[in-house]
């Protein structure tokens, strides 16, 4: 069955430094989201992605934040300067061009910053 | 989007159905109802969707009111790894339409 990947599993940060999660969305999908969740908190939309563009963005996703599809396979998210409070999982997931479709999701980047 | 209210949390025995409720009183004519879950601090996971009608696959039925201003999620034979927290999710009808999460229902399933 087609998943989301996204890598690394976990990432260990110090304050200040730019790190991009990586994600490979399903083939055929050509829809793209990230969505972070801090410890014990809600699943929270950052972006959406379509046709090389951003089709809708949340607050949070500030211009520290970035997200680019680099190659026909790829689908990073870049945060320039990180902070304490980027500390989360954060969520990669895509869907195919249908309507009314649902969104798969990858297991998750814990990022850790110090 | 419409908001979905939920109870916190819910317990089931093995084997039993589970049935989830959720409201969404504000539902609009466009919207669908969706249901993910999440085990752990795993990725969510799709369950099922439906706009009126009644729907069932491998995983689950969803059962949503003519008005449709309430849904019930049934798992009909849960298992202990249907623990789970379950998202009742209504979404504007447009493929790239972003999820909105609220706080879930804590499922447990109990031996």
């Amino acid at each position: 069955e087609p998943e989301v990947t996204q890598t690394p599993s976990h990432q260990v940060t110090q304050m200040g430094q730019e790190v991009i999660l990586r994600c490979v969305p399903i083939s055929n999908h050509l829809y793209f989201y990230w969505y972070r969740q801090i410890l014990g908190q809600k699943v929270e939309f950052l972006v959406s992605f379509y046709n090389n563009e951003i089709s809708e963005k949340s607050e949070i996703f500030d211009d520290q934040f970035s997200v680019e599809r680099p190659d026909g396979s790829n689908f990073t998210l870049k945060i320039r300067s990180t902070k304490l409070e980027d500390s989360a999982m954060y969520f990669c997931a895509s869907s195919d061009p249908g309507v009314y479709t649902e969104a798969f999701f990858g297991q998750g980047t814990r990022l850790t910053v110090v | 989007d419409a908001k979905t209210t939920q109870p916190p949390s819910m317990d089931c025995a093995e084997g039993r159905a589970a049935n989830l409720p959720c409201n969404h009183s504000t539902i609009s004519g466009n919207e669908y109802v969706y249901w993910y879950r999440q085990i752990h601090s795993q990725g969510p996971q799709y369950i099922i969707h439906g706009l009126k009608n009644n729907e069932t696959n491998e995983m689950a039925s969803l059962i949503i009111t003519e008005d449709r201003k309430s849904s019930t999620l049934i798992l009909p034979h849960a298992t202990l790894r249907d623990t789970a927290v379950y998202y009742c999710i209504v979404r504007k009808g447009t493929s790239y339409g972003k999820l909105t999460f609220g706080q879930g229902t804590i499922l447990t399933v109990h031996p």
